[in-house]
Order: C-alpha cells, then sequence, then structure tokens
C-alpha cells in the first residue's frame, strides 16, 4: 500500500537561512513523488516531480529534492529561505499500483521569520 | 493556457441541501480529480475521471457523486449536505496515463470554499 509520511507537521526557520521539509513513502513499484506548495486560501502548484530519471531533481523558486530508494525518502531542500516562502508544502507519492492515485501526506507549515 | 478553473468560489449552504460543484479542466487533459482539504482530515481523495467514466474512488458515503461529461468538464454532487462537508474541495487536471503508468504531474484549481451552516 502506498503512503506519505512528512516527518514535521511545523518547521520554522530564518531568512537567508536554509530549508530541509522531510518526507518518507512506502510503495509497492516505482513511485513517482511530487512536491507541492499551497498558499493560504489558493489552491496546490507543483514544485517538483520524481519520475525514475535523475534522483535529484531541481524545481521553482530554488527548491530541489533528493530520491533516497534506499532510505524511501524524498526530502525537500532550498539553501536559502525567502519570506514568500511561507506557506503549506506536500508531499505525493503515485504509483500504477493503485491506478496512479495521488497519495497525500499531511502537510508541512513552513514560518520564515524576518 | 488556461490552468484548472472551478466554480463558484465560494459557497453557503443549509444542512440537508444539496450542491454542485464544477470544475474545468486545462485543455487536452482528459483526467478530472476531485479532493476534499480540511484542517482535520487533510486532502482526501474523491474521485477520478477520464473519458466520462470514473477511474478510482475514494473513501467517501455514496452522497458524495460526480460526473465528466465529453469536453472533459467534470461535475461533483454532494446531496444532504452535513456540517462536517465543510470544506475546501479542490479538482485537478492531468494528461491521460500512457500504458497504465503515469508519470504526469497533477495540475489544481483554486479550490470551491464550502460553508454548511
Amino acid at each position: 500500500a502506498q503512503s506519505v509520511t512528512q516527518l514535521d507537521s511545523h518547521v520554522s526557520v530564518s531568512e537567508g537561512t536554509p530549508v530541509l521539509l522531510r518526507c518518507n513513502y512506502s510503495s509497492s513499484y516505482s513511485p513517482s513523488l511530487f512536491w507541492y506548495v499551497q498558499h493560504p486560501n489558493k489552491g496546490l502548484q507543483l514544485l517538483l516531480k520524481y519520475t525514475s530519471a535523475a534522483t535529484l531533481v531541481k524545481g521553482i523558486n530554488g527548491f530541489e529534492a533528493e530520491f533516497k530508494k534506499s532510505e524511501t525518502s524524498f526530502h525537500l531542500t532550498k539553501p536559502s529561505a525567502h519570506m514568500s516562502d511561507a506557506a503549506e508544502y506536500f508531499c505525493v507519492v503515485s504509483d500504477r499500483d493503485t491506478g496512479n492515485q495521488f497519495y497525500f501526506g499531511t502537510g508541512t507549515s513552513l514560518t520564515v521569520i524576518p | 493556457k488556461a490552468g484548472v478553473t472551478q466554480t463558484p468560489r465560494y459557497l453557503i449552504k443549509t444542512r440537508g441541501q444539496q450542491v454542485t460543484l464544477s470544475c474545468s479542466p486545462i485543455s487536452g487533459h482528459r483526467s478530472v480529480s476531485w479532493y476534499q482539504q480540511t484542517p482535520g482530515q487533510g486532502l482526501q481523495f474523491l474521485f477520478e475521471y477520464f473519458s466520462e467514466t470514473q477511474r478510482n474512488k475514494g473513501n467517501f458515503p455514496g452522497r458524495f457523486s460526480g460526473r465528466q461529461f465529453s469536453n472533459s468538464r467534470s461535475e461533483m454532487n454532494v446531496s444532504t449536505l452535513e456540517l462536517g462537508d465543510s470544506a475546501l474541495y479542490l479538482c485537478a487536471s492531468r494528461l491521460p496515463s500512457s500504458g497504465g503508468y503515469s508519470y504526469n504531474e497533477q495540475f489544481f484549481g483554486p479550490g470551491t470554499r464550502l460553508t454548511v451552516l
């Protein structure tokens, strides 16, 4: 069965410091993995996706994530946080075992302190 | 390309009423999924439609239903509304799967905020 665990429900960082949002997944097959961001009262926007190509994936706004199969992890990082990064972040797993249905993590709320 | 659009954006209903929400996918996207988002339960999958057929269904009661039209537009209906149905309802579209395996991301609309009083 597929599942996603986002290890931190809240993360606070100072502006200009690195961001690390952690995600672990379980999947029967080679999964597709995604990170989405949701700003208040908005829909979800795709940050990046992993689809069995390069394990280090670069996304929009300076975010990147590394797929580590041995650790079943797909952590999201950014070298330097910006105030506009404050939002809710969702890790998502999908694979053909469930008809490519998306399974969402519970989300991590990122606060950026000026 | 225009993004996913959802109407209405906000809706207030009373218990026992029914409601219909509409979603227009990105042009060329034939797969449409619906999600319910609440503070307590997070993002929960309702159903997915592809070429007018329901392909996947989440764990929701039969009061929640949907359909897809030949132009890929989709509607979801909730009958006999309950207070717990208050939520943000998100629609997402994506390109269809190829060979049963999809690498394709979903594109989300801004959502419909439903309040049940």
